[in-house]
């Protein structure tokens, strides 16, 4: 079983709210990744970071933010949620032969 | 243009069917490629990677045609717990280890 740990697994939240979505991973890995997912829909990759303090904008615009402080811990942080960023959020690392994922929290924002 | 593409499925085929899933990327400067298998609300978990030479692991075949930029992945004897949607995966060295996802096949196998 991969090392990668994400927290919430689930999360109702009301609009405005201030959230952060946290991942980690064990592995000592360098690049992580955080994707967006819809039911029944594709994965879009909205952040990623090639190490510590090393942080990107993938190709799905998002309202979030990521930091990297940490090699194991790549939180994600919504400043003010909408219903639009209701959604299954993904965290994964590349462990160089592989990409690991964590278990996803399934946000709702009402 | 999607950097990948897979067959749109769904694909609903009886136990013991062989079934054949393919995907073309766009990027030729694509360097590592999967598929990936996500259950229902689950995360998506490798399958299996794909090699230049084809691989076989069990049940499951997986070739990659660089010149056509076509990936394809053959599942024989299909099993009930086979039922699941399977993800193509590229790997991309734009600017580091970029990864991208097809849509998605949905594979559901009927007794």
């Amino acid at each position: 079983e991969a090392d990668i740990y994400q927290t919430p697994r689930y999360l109702v939240i009301g609009t405005g709210k201030k959230i952060t979505l946290e991942c980690s991973q064990t592995m000592g890995h360098d690049k992580m990744y955080w994707y967006q997912q819809d039911p029944g829909m594709e994965l879009h990759l909205i952040h990623y970071s090639y190490g510590v303090n090393s942080t990107e904008k993938g190709d799905l615009s998002s309202e979030s933010t990521v930091s990297r402080i940490r090699t194991e811990h790549f939180p994600l942080t919504l400043e003010s949620a909408r219903p639009s960023h209701t959604s299954q959020y993904l965290c994964a690392s590349w462990g160089g032969a592989e990409a690991f994922f964590g278990q996803g929290t399934r946000l709702t924002v009402v | 243009r999607k950097e990948v593409e897979q067959d749109p499925g769904p694909f609903n085929v009886p136990e013991g069917a062989t079934v054949a899933f393919n995907c073309t990327y766009s990027n030729s400067a694509s360097q590592s490629f999967f598929w990936y298998r996500q259950d229902c609300r689950k995360e998506p978990k490798l399958l299996m990677s794909v090699y230049s030479s084809g691989n076989e692991d069990g049940r499951f075949t997986a070739q990659l045609n660089r010149a056509s930029q076509y990936i394809s992945l053959l599942i024989r004897d299909s099993k009930l717990s086979d039922s699941a949607t399977y993800l193509c995966v590229v790997n991309m060295f734009k600017t580091g280890n970029q990864f991208y996802f097809g849509t998605g096949t949905s594979l559901t196998v009927i007794p």
